[in-house]
């Protein structure tokens, strides 16, 4: 089956840096790459995909790109701000007519004020 | 539209009762999916339902079992409950099972003791 891993574990940043996530996936039928957000006792909420279709996407101060050929996939934040302090899971998936997510096991990011 | 609603919201229990958890989807939605997660695990999916059918099942004990009833509603059962099964239980709706368009709820934090 599909097998996710995902680092850093754990990413500190001042505000207005940079947070990069990695994530590497083992199916290479995986089409589809869903990101999330999870606040402290909050549900996990999506907060940007790509498609294997796409090499990169972007939506404000935040970007997915894709690697077919390397099985990897990354999360960039720009101009962290505090609010993105949270732990962030990347997901693969075979696309639409998969009913299963594959998490990695999540980065907590830690933005200092 | 009201979103994903789980019952109960928090739950302890001791080693060997069993327990039962409640999902009710988004109004129109028929699909429901139960993830477990855990510090050391990640997010790891449970089940699929859809039109009260498992359609896809994760690599979970046979003591992790779940239904659904003809309004989409959605329960899943743990018998023998182990120290190990405390966790957060998350359900997921969608209309059509994609993992394209589902949303979480808040989830059920079970602590067995």
């Amino acid at each position: 089956g599909e097998n996710v891993e995902q680092h850093p574990s754990t990413l500190s940043v001042q505000e207005g840096d940079s947070a990069v996530i990695k994530c590497t996936y083992s199916d290479s039928a995986s089409n589809y790459f869903p990101w999330y957000k999870q606040e402290l006792g909050k549900r996990p909420q999506l907060i940007i995909d790509i498609r294997s279709n796409v090499g990169e996407k972007k939506d404000q101060r935040i970007a997915v790109t894709l690697n077919k050929t390397a099985k990897h996939f990354s999360l960039h934040i720009t101009e962290t701000q505090p609010e993105d302090s949270a732990v962030y899971f990347c997901a693969a998936s075979r696309g639409a007519g998969s009913y299963q997510l594959t998490f990695g096991k999540g980065t907590k990011l830690s933005v200092i004020p | 539209k009201a979103g994903v609603t789980q019952t109960p919201r928090y739950l302890i229990k001791t080693r060997g009762q069993q327990v039962t958890l409640s999902c009710s989807p988004i109004s129109g939605h028929r699909s429901v999916s139960w993830y477990q997660q855990t510090p050391g695990q990640g997010l790891q999916f449970l089940f699929e339902y859809f039109s009260e059918t498992q359609r896809n099942k994760g690599n979970f004990p046979g003591r992790f079992s779940g239904r659904q009833f003809s309004n989409s509603r959605s329960e899943m059962n743990v018998s023998t409950l182990e120290l190990g099964d405390s966790a957060l239980y998350l359900c997921a709706s969608s209309f059509s099972g994609s993992v394209e368009t589902q949303y979480f709820g808040p989830g059920t934090r079970l602590l067995v003791l």
